[in-house]
């Protein structure tokens, strides 16, 4: 495997339903994101992580839940969505250096619909 | 607070001619710049990362240039192909607290018509 590979690509699930979206990079990077992509609007950065440790959490919704056990693998969990929560969800991971973002790469997203 | 800009929204150009892609931002006070690539219902795809002291970065048929006083950014696409639709975006970044922030565009959906 090359890049960053997310899973699954598509999920369908019910506003009751837990379940959970991984992401794994093979590039070595220090620093993972998740993004969120509605139709009609730009990315908007959900979560960033740094050497597995939280460092952005921008006003996300705490049904999203996400989690970095080392810095290859990130997760997102969800519970409780709502319908407007349907969105392609793309995980992308960097090298941090000198204190900027560094070239970003990009998984090919998880779509995620929820009924 | 940064904000970038993409005109056009939506571009349709025959076969073969050039395309000329911009991305304007507020704050001249960037780290980098990247352009990407997305297929519809696919991920991004990097093109091309130009750092703050650059001025352009070339890979085969693109090349982007950057005017950090003007708050621009261009991509040029030449000899566009069919293969060159997809829509394209540019994220402008910079440094925050240790680590850095990207600002996405809405993006330019360009189709190449045979």
């Amino acid at each position: 495997e090359t890049g960053v590979t997310q899973t699954p690509r598509h999920l369908v699930m019910g506003m009751t339903n837990k379940k959970s979206l991984k992401c794994e990079q093979h590039l070595g990077h220090n620093a993972m994101y998740w993004y969120k992509q509605s139709a009609k609007k730009p990315l908007e950065l959900m979560f960033v992580y740094s050497l597995e440790e939280r460092v952005e959490n921008n006003s996300v919704p705490s049904r999203f839940s996400p989690e970095c056990p080392n810095s290859s693998h990130l997760f997102l969990h969800l519970h409780t969505l709502q319908p407007e929560d349907s969105a392609l969800y793309l995980c992308a991971s960097s090298q941090l250096t000198g204190g900027g973002t560094g070239e970003l790469f990009f998984g090919e997203g998880s779509r995620l619909t929820v009924l | 607070k940064q904000e970038v800009t993409q005109i056009p929204a939506a571009l349709s150009v025959p076969e073969g001619e050039n395309l000329v892609l911009n991305c304007s931002f507020t704050d001249s006070a960037i780290y980098n710049l990247q352009w990407f690539r997305q297929d519809p219902g696919k991920g991004l795809t990097s093109l091309l990362l130009i750092q703050s002291s650059q001025r352009e970065q070339t890979s085969g048929r693109l090349n982007a240039s950057l005017d950090k006083s003007s708050g621009r950014s261009t991509l040029y696409i030449a000899a566009s192909q069919p293969g060159d639709s997809a829509t394209y975006l540019c994220a402008v970044g910079w440094k925050i607290e240790g680590w850095g922030k990207l600002q996405f565009g809405a993006g330019t959906q360009v189709v190449v018509t045979p």
